[in-house]
C-alpha cells in the first residue's frame, strides 16, 4: 500500500485551464503539505495543515487554493494556469511536533506541464 | 534569516571513492532540526536522518554517516565506498521551530561505473 498517494502523475494542460491534483495518506499522519520543485530541483513549500487547518500558507498566487477534506487527504486546485506553474508538485504528510521535528513521508510528486 | 545552502551543484565520482556532500546552514533559532533527503532519478524524495540542534554526536548507518558541528553551522554528509545506486539528489533541511521546513538546492551526485 502506497503511503502517500498522489494523482495524477502527469498532467499536461493548456494555459488559462483550471486543474485539481489529489492527495492521501494513509500513515494516520495528522498534517499533510504541498511542495512545489522546480525546474532547477529546488523545493518550496506553499502549504500545510494540521488537522484540517491551514498552518503554513506561503507567499503562494492565490490561484492555489488548498482544500482538506479530512486529515488523510489534501487536494490542490489551481485556476488559470500559467506557464510558470509547471513543474512537480509533491504532497507530503508528517506527525505534527511543534518543535520543527517533523519527518515528511514524501509522495511520487504530480509533474505539471502548462502549454 | 533561515537558509540552507549546498555549495556544491553536482558532484561525480567514481564508484567505490568516497564523498561528502557540504550543508551550511543559517538559523537565529537555538532550537532546530536539520535534516537529509535523497531524491534518486525515479523522482521520490525519501528521508535518511533527523539531527536536533542539542546533539552534535556524529551518525554512522552502515555506508552514511553525518558530521554536525554548530561551531561551523555545518550538517555535512559523507558516503564511504560509492555506489552507483547512490546516484541522486540529496537535499539537506533545516526545521527551525515553526515547521517551515526549508530545503537546499540540493547537491546532484553522480556515481560512475
Amino acid at each position: 500500500d502506497t503511503a502517500v498517494s498522489q494523482t495524477p502523475k502527469y498532467l499536461v494542460t493548456q494555459m488559462g485551464n483550471d486543474k485539481s491534483i489529489k492527495c492521501e495518506q494513509n500513515l494516520g499522519h495528522d498534517t499533510m503539505y504541498w511542495y512545489k520543485q522546480d525546474s532547477k530541483k529546488f523545493l518550496k513549500i506553499m502549504f500545510s495543515y494540521n488537522n484540517k487547518e491551514l498552518i503554513i500558507n506561503e507567499t503562494v498566487p492565490n490561484r492555489f487554493s488548498p482544500k482538506s477534506p479530512d486529515k488523510a487527504h489534501l487536494n490542490l486546485h489551481i485556476n488559470s494556469l500559467e506557464l510558470g506553474d509547471s513543474a512537480v508538485y509533491f504532497c507530503a504528510s508528517s506527525h505534527f511536533t511543534g518543535s520543527g521535528a517533523n519527518v515528511l513521508t514524501f509522495g511520487a510528486g504530480s509533474r505539471l506541464t502548462v502549454l | 534569516a533561515q537558509k540552507v545552502t549546498q555549495a556544491q551543484t553536482e558532484i561525480s565520482v567514481v564508484e567505490k571513492e568516497d564523498v561528502t556532500l557540504d550543508c551550511v546552514y543559517e538559523t537565529r533559532d537555538t532550537t532546530y532540526y536539520l535534516f537529509w533527503y535523497k531524491q534518486p532519478p525515479s523522482g521520490e524524495l525519501v528521508f535518511l536522518i533527523r539531527r536536533n540542534s542539542f546533539d552534535e554526536q556524529n551518525e554512522i548507518s552502515g555506508r552514511y554517516s553525518w558530521n554536525f558541528q554548530k561551531s561551523t553551522s555545518s550538517f555535512n554528509f559523507t558516503i564511504t565506498a560509492s555506489q552507483v545506486v547512490d546516484s541522486a539528489v540529496y537535499f539537506c533541511a533545516l526545521s527551525p521551530r515553526d515547521d517551515k521546513i526549508i530545503f537546499g538546492k540540493g547537491t546532484r551526485l553522480h556515481i560512475l561505473p
